[in-house]
């Protein structure tokens, strides 16, 4: 079955300490990867994807995520978190095709403590 | 930078009213999508249309609800009569609908929070 697992339903972590946000996917094609963050009261906007090529990608606000295919995961990493990133974090697995379903993980809930 | 909106931000109903969740996708794009998120829940996949067209759909699209694109720029989600469990925020999305070797980008709103009392 096609499925996204983010294992931590919320974490908190020290303004300019590093992050680490977990994600396991099961997906029966070539899985194209996706980090998408929500503050409150906003849409989903996304921080970075991954298809092919360099197993670690580089998204917006300072975050990346590497892709590693034997352990199917996904983790999104940021060295220095900041007040402002404090968001709900969401996973997602998707196909090459247009219009194919996003597959979503239940997200995780970063606070950042001061 | 272009983004989707939708409209209204909030709705309430009565169970067993029609309700009417409106998206404008981004102006290029060919492809829309609904998402839906039950409070406390996964975001679930609702329908994707393209070329005037049901591309794809969950279990979850069934005839209680539909699509439509009655003009050049709005994407609607009709849902014919309520029930309690279709309180969610409802999701909508737009990609381009790129091929070859590129992927195809899914852009979100910001959400209709659908009440039904």
């Amino acid at each position: 079955a096609q499925s996204v697992t983010q294992p931590d339903i919320h974490i908190t972590v020290s303004e300019g300490a590093s992050l680490e946000l977990r994600c396991n996917y099961s997906y029966g094609a070539t899985p194209y990867l996706f980090w998408y963050v929500q503050s409150p009261g906003q849409g989903l906007q996304l921080l970075l994807k991954y298809f092919s090529g360099d197993t670690l990608v580089q998204g917006i606000k300072g975050f990346e995520a590497e892709f590693k295919r034997s352990q199917s995961s996904f983790n999104l990493r940021k060295p220095s978190v900041h007040w402002s990133d404090a968001a709900e974090y969401f996973c997602a697995v998707g196909g090459r095709q247009a219009g194919t379903a996003l597959i979503f993980g239940k997200g995780t809930t970063l606070s950042v403590s001061s | 930078e272009p983004e989707v909106t939708q409209t209204p931000s909030h709705q309430v109903t009565q169970m067993g009213q029609e309700v009417i969740l409106r998206c404008v996708p981004i102006s290029n794009h060919l492809y829309f999508y609904w998402y839906r998120q039950i409070l406390g829940q996964k975001v679930e996949f609702l329908v994707s249309f393209y070329n005037n067209e049901i591309s794809e759909k969950s279990e979850i699209f069934d005839d209680q609800f539909s699509v439509e694109r009655p003009d050049g720029s709005n994407f609607t989600l009709k849902i014919r009569s309520t029930k309690l469990e279709d309180s969610a925020m409802y999701f909508c999305a737009s990609s381009e609908g790129v091929s070859g070797g590129t992927t195809d980008t899914q852009y979100f709103g910001p959400g209709t929070r659908l009440t039904v009392l």
